[in-house]
């Protein structure tokens, strides 16, 4: 069975600095993997998604994750945080063939001026 | 067009009421999914469709029933609320082609419902 391990419930980084929010999936085969952020109020907008080939995927916002197989690992980089990335960020993965995901519990990231 | 809509998007109910949650998609999507969320819990499968005319429980479908109305709407029916059904509840829609290969999801703004 699949799942998502997001080892960090809440976050606070400064604006300005750099981010890196932790994603550990478990899944025997090729693991198809997304990242969502949820602003507050709001419903889930996907950041990026991550199917095959180049292994570090580029999203919207400014972000970037990086697949590391060997480590069963997505984590999701941000260079420079702005007080706008506050928000709540879900790692999830699926098959690849199906059309079910299963999602982490989920990050809050706090960004402190 | 409006993506993924939900309404309403606040309910309070009473313990024993019933109420039913509507979502509607207008991205020609086959496939519907309501989640709830809860605090340290992330997004937990209520029920999906993976296409019109079926429907399959999810991982926590204990209270709830739905319905894939048309290709275009997928309502969530409790029928006796309690109180830890108290969440907030999203609808999702995804293409999944003909492929099967697995695909984004899109999301609904949520209902927050209360169940006192």
């Amino acid at each position: 069975a699949q799942s998502v391990t997001q080892p960090d419930i809440h976050i606070t980084v400064s604006e300005g600095a750099s981010l890196e929010l932790r994603c550990n999936y478990s899944y025997g085969a090729t693991p198809y993997l997304f990242w969502y952020v949820q602003s507050p109020g709001q419903g889930l907008q996907l950041l990026l998604k991550y199917f095959s080939g180049d292994t570090l995927v580029q999203g919207i916002k400014g972000f970037e994750a990086e697949f590391k197989r060997s480590q069963s690992s997505f984590n999701l980089r941000k260079p420079s945080v702005h007080w706008s990335d506050a928000a709540e960020y879900f790692c999830a993965v699926g098959p690849e063939y199906g059309n079910k995901l299963v999602f982490g519990a989920g990050t809050i990231l706090r960004v402190k001026s | 067009n409006a993506g993924v809509t939900q309404t309403p998007k606040f309910q309070v109910l009473k313990t024993g009421q019933s109420m039913t949650l509507q979502c509607a998609q207008d991205m020609n999507h086959n496939s519907m999914y309501w989640y709830r969320q809860d605090p340290g819990m992330g997004l937990r499968l209520i029920y999906y469709s993976a296409s019109e005319g079926t429907t399959d429980k999810g991982e926590v479908p204990n209270g709830y029933n739905v319905s894939r109305l048309n290709k275009r709407e997928f309502s969530l029916r409790l029928e006796s609320a309690a109180p830890s059904q108290t969440s907030v509840y999203f609808c999702a829609s995804s293409p999944y082609r003909m492929t099967g290969k697995v695909d984004e999801q899109y999301f609904g703004p949520g209902t927050r419902l209360t169940v006192t």
